[in-house]
């Protein structure tokens, strides 16, 4: 069975701080990754996604994430966060043939100005 | 394109009441979801339907109900609230579902209270 794993529930950063979220996920096969973010209030909206190739991908926004398959991990970064990429970030997997989406517990990420 | 709309955007139910969530989106999506999300948990997947005319179970569909009425429209009954149901309910839908897959587009979330 697929399972996401977020290692961190709560974030608190200053503005132009580097930001790295851990994400895991365990699946034995081929699998599709995602970051979505939840502004508050507001409803979730992709960042980014990996299928294949490259793995570094560039999202919207100024973020981008590393798909390392000998760690099973897809870390997002960004360089410098600003007070507006206050929100809650959700890794999610499916792996190839499967039908549903698992998404990890959420980071909820705090920028103060 | 509105993408995907549900309805209502809150609701306040007494336990052993029942209601139905409207989701509709224009994209021409084959695949609909339905999640709720709780505080700490994500996203959990309650039920899903990867074309017209099929539902599945998905990680929590104890004490709800499905209808595909059409490719449009997915809704999700509940039958007899309980305040365990209290949570935020979010629709989903994907081009594909299975080997093909597709992101996810969400609507908007419909905030449910059961009393």
């Amino acid at each position: 069975a697929q399972s996401v794993s977020q290692h961190n529930h709560h974030v608190i950063l200053s503005e132009a701080a580097s930001l790295e979220l851990g994400c895991n996920y365990s699946y034995g096969g081929t699998v599709n990754l995602f970051w979505y973010v939840q502004y508050p209030g507001q409803h979730l909206q992709l960042l980014l996604k990996y299928f294949s190739g490259d793995p570094l991908v560039k999202g919207i926004k100024g973020f981008e994430a590393e798909f390392i398959k000998s760690k099973f991990s897809f870390n997002l970064r960004k360089p410098s966060v600003q007070w507006s990429d206050t929100a809650e970030y959700f890794c999610a997997v499916i792996g190839k043939g499967a039908q549903k989406l698992v998404f990890g517990q959420g980071t909820r990420l705090t920028i103060n100005p | 394109n509105a993408g995907v709309t549900q309805t209502p955007k809150f609701q306040v139910l007494k336990t052993g009441q029942s209601m139905t969530l409207q989701c509709a989106q224009d994209m021409n999506h084959n695949s609909m979801y339905w999640y709720r999300q709780d505080p700490g948990m994500g996203l959990r997947l309650i039920y899903y339907s990867a074309s017209e005319g099929t539902t599945d179970k998905g990680e929590v569909p104890n004490g709800y109900n499905v209808s595909r009425l059409n490719k449009r429209e997915f809704s999700l009954r509940l039958e007899s609230a309980a305040p365990s149901q209290t949570s935020v309910y979010f629709c989903a839908s994907s081009e594909q579902g299975g080997g093909s897959y597709n992101e996810q587009f969400f609507g908007p979330g419909t905030r449910l209270t059961v009393l």
